[in-house]
């Protein structure tokens, strides 16, 4: 059972252009909604997190999106840097589950000079 | 330390031997967590401590994984009888307690387990 999906295994962009990466979600009762970047042969790294009593969240060049009714959320990258190349995890998380996060399966995102 | 520290980072080994894997959270961090990373796949959920104990096991595969933090700082997890199956990277991550907000782990860069 598959609570978060990433269904697009990868996005290429160029440079300069927005990056939009996709996540849905099936359990109504996360509580927060968060994207990790992730090198090769890196742990992967803290970007951005949202609570689900909002439906924006920016920091700098990354902003996430949510949409409860749908079930989604998107992470837009403005604008995309080749260093910005990686692998994308969503995850979420219920309040009382304190670091136990379900992840998706990752996007990787490849942003062309 | 700086960050989370796993050793070893590469293990190749055979089926049926047992295996140990460390890992050094954050200096200051009382919540540790271990996760498994399949090829393709997100990071799965094994095991959650706060302080020395298993707060959540749930994650563990079957019996023949086991997890131990004796002193509330180092953690190793251990494989026994190891199946080709269990290949995967191994993560580990460490977190302050969570006041408010979302729950941020910082993860370690993971200890890659190979069972031929």
């Amino acid at each position: 059972d598959q609570q978060v999906k990433q269904n697009s295994p990868s996005l290429s962009v160029q440079e300069g252009r927005i990056s939009i990466l996709n996540c849905d979600y099936t359990n109504s009762m996360f509580d927060y909604f968060l994207w990790y970047k992730k090198y090769p042969a890196e742990g992967p790294t803290f970007l951005i997190s949202i609570s689900s009593i909002k439906d924006k969240n920016e920091d700098g060049r990354f902003t996430v999106f949510l949409n409860k009714s749908a079930k989604h959320l998107s992470l837009h990258i403005v604008p995309s840097q080749p260093g910005d190349s990686a692998v994308y995890f969503c995850a979420a998380s219920l309040e009382t589950s304190y670091g136990k996060l379900t992840f998706g399966q990752g996007t990787i995102l490849t942003v062309h000079p | 330390g700086a960050g989370v520290s796993q050793t070893p980072s590469n293990k190749v080994t055979e089926k049926g031997k047992y295996v140990e894997l460390r890992c050094d959270p954050i200096s200051g961090h009382t919540a540790l967590y271990w996760y498994r990373q399949s090829l393709g796949q997100g990071p799965e959920f094994l095991i959650y401590f706060q302080g020395t104990g298993a707060a959540d096991d749930s994650g563990l595969p079957n019996d023949r994984f086991f997890a131990v933090r004796p002193e509330g700082s180092v953690s190793t997890l251990k494989i026994q009888r190891t199946e080709r199956g269990d290949s995967a990277v191994y993560l580990c991550a460490s977190s302050l307690t969570r006041v408010a907000g979302a729950n941020v782990l910082t993860f370690g860069a993971g200890s890659r387990l190979t069972v031929l």
